[in-house]
């Protein structure tokens, strides 16, 4: 059974670049199927695309942050990452990595069980 | 790309039914039949519950269904039982590999 799990600092910065991983476990990140997203749920707030990649490296962003991050893939890991640049009080949040199964679906089947970055000096 | 519109609580007694809207525009979720629906019980990740406006991945109950009309597309769950009490988000695709969601919606089940 597929399962992702996220990984990184907890505590970041402001001004400072936030780094996150999702390691996919019980199969392949680089299937040709499945894409995969990450996104975050702000403190009281709701749920927030930040954007999604396919193994192959292409990334399609949240045109409100796009200036700012950066998905990429490890296919010798199994995972993919984000970086989230110049951070602060506002982008804390748990951010979630997830997949969309098909590139027909459009929606996300899987979650991890969510990280929580916050961003303080 | 604004967030879809959903009430922040509705409620409902065991055994009744409730509706949960989400309006959007005519470039998410009017646009497309493609909503989905998640629930989010405290301290844990989203699951999917409704896809593609009305659709069930296995395992989820007959008693969860979706439906659309026009901007606002709702999320119906009836025969309420307590383990429904939880948070509920609407997403939709908002065309150019991109997606938006919705505030929440906090259930309680009395």
């Amino acid at each position: 059974q597929l399962q992702l799990q996220e990984s990184g600092p907890g505590l970041v910065k402001p001004s400072d670049t936030l780094s996150l991983a999702c390691t996919v476990y019980g199969g392949s990140i680089s299937s040709s199927d499945n894409y995969w997203a990450w996104l975050r749920q702000s403190p009281g707030k709701g749920l927030e695309w930040i954007g999604t990649t396919y193994y192959t490296g292409t990334t399609y962003y949240n045109p409100s942050l796009k200036s700012r991050v950066t998905i990429s893939v490890d296919t010798s890991k199994n995972q993919f990452s984000l970086r989230l640049s110049s951070v602060t009080a506002a982008d804390t949040a748990v951010y979630y990595c997830a997949r969309k199964a098909r590139a027909y679906d459009y929606q996300h089947d899987q979650w991890g069980q969510g990280t929580l970055v916050t961003v303080s000096s | 790309q604004s967030a879809l519109t959903q009430p922040p609580s509705v409620s409902g007694s065991p055994g009744q039914s409730v509706t949960i809207s989400c309006t959007g525009t005519s470039s998410d979720v009017g646009g497309y039949n493609r909503v989905s629906w998640y629930q989010q019980p405290p301290g844990t990740a989203p699951k999917l519950m409704i896809y593609e406006v009305g659709n069930r991945p296995s395992g989820v109950p007959d008693r969860f269904s979706g439906s659309k009309s026009g901007n606002t597309a709702s999320l119906t769950i009836s025969g309420l039982q307590a383990e429904d009490d939880a948070d509920y988000y609407c997403s939709s695709y908002a065309g150019s590999n991109t997606w938006v969601f919705g505030g929440g919606t906090k259930l309680t089940v009395l």
